[in-house]
């Protein structure tokens, strides 16, 4: 049982746009502790998608937005393409564990 | 960009201790956190601590009494020791670049945990 809840799985047709939903509590996202998004193709290394919330990395398109509200966050994906195709996963800090990691997120494009 | 590659033997037996280090190129480890992280197989993703270029640590609640990380900044290269494992240890285990978050990654190494 991951502290930040994620959907098991979402999935979408390539050029529409999905979300990714990641629920804490008043020890992490609603602390005001920021929260992070990173992709991972399987067998693969994950790769840092958004921070702080709302930033991305140089060299991340900007199809890709991150969101956060009080105790959740969203990671939103708009222009869906096949190779979005992999797993998804929030990470924040918590006040009694330190980091944490959401359950994962597995895209599908249809 | 730094590059990071971890190293260390792909099989460690039950009880015995597992010993990884991270190597890393291509720019600075002065401060900076530097982190360990596992995933076991078919599964999400675990913190277990980081370690600070000064040498400061912080480690996972549920890991801490078996998990040392330590740094060698004149080797620009850090390691984990985490000691009496089991077959839950058994995980690809990255070292990760800690800046604004887990910022760059190496490409992950698999231990086993097995007699």
């Amino acid at each position: 049982q991951s502290v930040l809840t994620q959907p098991p799985s979402v999935s979408g047709a390539p050029g529409q746009r999905v979300t990714i939903s990641c629920t804490g509590t008043n020890s992490n996202l609603g602390a005001g502790f920021r929260v992070h998004w990173y992709k991972q193709i399987p067998g693969t290394a994950p790769k840092l998608l958004i921070y702080d919330d709302t930033h991305r990395p140089s060299g991340v398109p900007d199809r890709f937005s991150g969101s956060k509200s009080g105790t959740s966050a969203s990671l939103a994906i708009t222009g869906l393409q096949a190779e979005d195709e992999a797993d998804y996963y929030c990470q924040s800090y918590d006040s009694g564990l330190s980091e944490v990691f959401g359950g994962g997120t597995k895209l599908s494009v249809l | 960009q730094e590059q990071l590659q971890e190293s260390g033997p792909g099989l460690v037996e039950p009880s015995e201790t597992l010993t990884l280090t991270c190597s890393v190129s291509g720019g600075s480890i002065i401060n900076y956190y530097w982190s360990w992280i596992r995933q076991p197989p078919g599964k999400g993703l675990e913190w277990i601590g980081y370690i600070y270029y000064n040498g400061n640590t912080n480690y996972n609640p549920s890991l801490k009494s078996r998990v040392t990380i330590s740094i060698d900044t004149s080797k620009t290269r850090f390691s984990l020791k985490l000691n009496s494992v089991t077959a839950a240890d058994t995980a690809t285990y990255y070292c990760a670049k800690t800046e604004m978050a887990f910022d760059v990654w190496g490409p992950g190494t698999l231990v086993t945990v097995s007699s």
